[in-house]
C-alpha cells in the first residue's frame, strides 16, 4: 500500500520567514502533486512533478521531487499571510492518494 | 464549465437514519473519487470510478457505506444506518484519464451524525 508521509504536520511563523514542509514515501511515484486547501473548500492544484530531481517554481513557493521520485519538498520564501492554509500532497497513477498534509499559519 | 457540484454542503442527521450525498462531475472526465477528511485521518480515499465503472473500493470502511455512478454525470454514496463516527467532509472529486491529471475537487458535504 502506498502512503505519503507530511511533515510537520503543523506550522506557525512569521510573515517574511522562509519555510520548508516536506512529503515522503517508501514508495517510488510516477509523479506527485501539491495541493493547497483553504477552509470550506476543496483541495486545489498547485504543481506536478514528474521527472527525479525536477524543480518547479511558482512565485514564490519552489517544489522538488526528488532523485529516487519517492519524496518531494515544498519551500516557501518570504512567507505571506495569504499562504496561510493546508498544503496536500497527492500521488497515484489511477487512484490518487493523499498524505494527511502541513496546516501552515502565518502570522503578520 | 461549472465545476464538480456536490450536494447538500451541509447534512445534520441523527444516528441510524440514511444519508445520500451526490455529486456531478466535471462533463468530459472519466474518473470520480470519493474522499472523507477528518482531522484525524486526514483525506482517505474511499473509492474510485473509471468510466462510470467502481474500480476499486478498498477505501470504504464498512457495509454500511456504498457508492454508485449510474451515468457518466452522476454519482451518489450513500451511508445506512449513519453513525455518529461517520461526522466528517465528503468530497467528490474527477479528473481525465491523460497521465498525470489533476484531481478537481467540489466544496465538499460536511456531514454530522448526532
Amino acid at each position: 500500500t502506498q502512503l505519503l508521509e507530511q511533515s510537520p504536520q503543523f506550522l506557525s511563523i512569521q510573515e517574511g520567514e522562509n519555510l520548508t514542509v516536506y512529503c515522503n514515501s517508501s514508495s517510488v511515484f510516477s509523479s506527485l502533486q501539491w495541493y493547497r486547501q483553504e477552509p470550506g473548500e476543496g483541495p486545489v492544484l498547485l504543481v506536478t512533478v514528474v521527472t527525479g530531481g525536477e524543480v518547479k517554481k511558482l512565485k514564490r513557493l519552489t517544489f522538488q521531487f526528488g532523485d529516487a521520485r519517492k519524496d518531494s519538498s515544498l519551500h516557501i520564501t518570504a512567507a505571506q499571510p495569504g499562504d496561510t492554509g493546508l498544503y496536500l500532497c497527492a500521488g497515484g497513477r489511477d487512484k490518487i492518494i493523499f498524505g494527511k498534509g502541513t496546516r501552515l499559519h502565518i502570522l503578520p | 464549465d461549472a465545476g464538480v457540484i456536490q450536494s447538500p454542503r451541509h447534512e445534520v442527521t441523527e444516528m441510524g437514519q440514511e444519508v445520500t450525498l451526490r455529486c456531478k462531475p466535471i462533463s468530459g472526465h472519466n474518473s470520480l473519487f470519493w474522499y472523507r477528511q477528518t482531522m484525524m485521518r486526514g483525506l482517505e480515499l474511499l473509492i474510485y470510478f473509471n468510466n462510470n465503472v467502481p474500480i476499486d473500493d478498498s477505501g470504504m470502511p464498512e457495509d454500511r457505506f456504498s457508492a454508485k455512478m449510474p451515468n457518466a454525470s452522476f454519482s451518489t454514496l450513500k451511508i445506512q444506518p449513519s453513525e455518529p463516527r461517520d461526522s466528517a467532509v465528503y468530497f467528490c472529486a474527477s479528473s481525465s484519464n491523460r497521465v498525470n491529471t489533476e484531481a478537481f475537487f467540489g466544496q465538499g458535504t460536511r456531514l454530522t451524525v448526532v
